[in-house]
């Protein structure tokens, strides 16, 4: 089976940056998606990283580390609009064809 | 592009009843994904299907079905609600990569 974890909520302070982590224990692991849902609204795809390192997207990067099953997004000059759930989401391979599946969210509050 | 559409967004109905969502990809999308969200417990995995065919399946009882068209519409038929049945209904569609899924707004179902 597929599991991941990471945490269910972070407060930060505007302008600051925020780490949000997720681990992961998936067979077939192909790589690691971000997506971000505010309340009301529909996720939307962030970032994905199929190598280990760093993916920079302006405000917003992604980690991932294979050998260590474990990922994260950063977001840096938080801005009170990024308040907002964050999911990671393992892609797999199995039963011949790929498969995404979804963490809980971590839910992001920016603070003034 | 227009982007994926869900009908209806809401619905009420009562327990024993059954209902069919409803879910237009993106223009030249193959595959259609649906997911269930609750509060707590993220995005949960319902079943994938690519040119009309069941490619996944999620952990769901078999009240819970699905299928495809040829011009890649989908629908989501839930049999004798159940009360745990109320939830967020999300569709989502991908093309050639899988980890970059565009979601619908949902259909919010409320099971009296």
């Amino acid at each position: 089976g597929q599991s991941l974890e990471q945490p269910s909520e972070v407060t930060a302070v505007e302008g600051a940056i925020v780490q949000i982590n997720c681990t992961y224990q998936t067979s077939g692991f192909y790589g690691l998606s971000w997506y971000q849902q505010h309340d009301g609204g529909a996720p939307t795809f962030l970032s994905y990283n199929a190598l280990d390192g760093l993916e920079e997207t302006g405000r917003f990067s992604s980690f991932l580390s294979r050998s260590d099953s474990y990922g994260y997004l950063l977001l840096q000059e938080l801005q009170m609009k990024d308040s907002a759930s964050y999911f990671c989401a393992v892609l797999y391979s199995g039963a011949g064809s790929y498969q995404l599946t979804f963490g809980k969210g971590t839910k992001l509050s920016v603070i003034p | 592009k227009a982007g994926v559409t869900q009908t209806p967004r809401y619905l009420i109905k009562t327990r024993g009843q059954q209902v069919t969502l409803s879910c237009s990809p993106i223009s030249g999308h193959r595959s259609v994904s649906w997911y269930q969200q609750t509060p707590g417990q993220g995005l949960q995995f319902l079943f994938e299907y690519f040119s009309e065919t069941q490619r996944n399946k999620g952990n769901f009882p078999g009240r819970f079905s699905g299928r495809q068209f040829s011009n890649s519409r989908s629908e989501m038929n839930v049999s004798t609600l159940e009360l745990g049945d109320s939830a967020l209904y999300l569709c989502a569609s991908a093309g050639t990569s899988t980890y970059e899924q565009y979601f619908g707004p949902g259909t919010r179902l409320t099971v009296t």
